[in-house]
């Protein structure tokens, strides 16, 4: 099956410093990724949508220059957390989509990263 | 808006039971659904995927169903383990655009010896 991955599984940083989140589709080229955010004991959430080579699309009250999302070929994207404080530490998942055929499933199907735990003190 | 509803949230049952996990959702105008399993800390597993012009799906000991016109879908594990303790968690996939996934509540399951 289709395989990505996510780097760092776990960061702990300080606050008003920046991390950087990379998701990566390591067997499939991936034309669409999303990032989901998930607090304790809780559900995903959508934070943005990206599509390789342009601008992502954001859900309603997620901000867009605090959370910089990059989709720069079709098997990487990276989240930026800008200035994190104590309140963005959650855990961070990505998903990546792979066009018609590449991967050997259906194109709409969703392959889901490992997670990446970020704690800010 | 979509949303995305499980019960019960919690469940506890002794090895060897069968099981129901419910899910429901607001709009029926979906393109798929999908079962996912979440362990303690850890990212997501793909159990099943139901497209909307199907009914139900099977693997192994699980079963899922769809009805669309209701807005529900279960899911079914037969003979539990205790290694099927984990978070379930549906996800209905929208039916424009990107075909986003809108993520239930999920049922914690804890499948005891």
């Amino acid at each position: 099956g289709a395989v990505v991955s996510q780097h760092p599984s776990r960061v702990i940083c300080k606050s008003g410093t920046s991390v950087k989140i990379e998701c990566r589709s390591l067997d499939f080229q991936a034309t669409t990724m999303f990032w989901y955010r998930q607090f304790p004991k809780q559900s995903l959430m959508l934070m943005a949508t990206s599509n390789e080579g342009s601008k992502a699309t954001y859900e309603q009250g997620v901000e867009k220059d605090k959370f910089l999302i990059n989709h720069a070929s079709l098997t990487l994207s990276t989240l930026t957390v800008t200035s994190a404080h104590p309140e963005d530490s959650s855990f961070y998942i990505c998903s990546a989509r792979s066009r018609s055929g590449t991967s050997g499933g259906t194109w709409e199907t969703q392959y889901f990263g490992p997670g990446t735990r970020l704690l800010v003190l | 808006k979509q949303e995305v509803t499980q019960i019960p949230a919690a469940l506890s049952v002794p090895e060897g039971e069968n099981l129901v996990l419910n899910c429901s959702f607001t709009d029926s105008a979906i393109y798929n659904l999908q079962w996912f399993r979440q362990d303690p800390g850890k990212g997501l597993t793909s159990l099943l995927l139901i497209q909307s012009s199907q009914r139900e799906q099977t693997s192994g000991r699980l079963n899922a169903s769809l009805d669309k016109s209701s807005g529900r879908s279960t899911l079914y594990i037969a003979a539990s383990q205790p290694g099927d303790s984990a978070t379930y968690l549906c996800a209905v996939g929208g039916n424009t655009g990107f075909q986003k996934l809108v993520f239930g509540t999920g049922t914690r399951l804890l499948v005891s010896p």
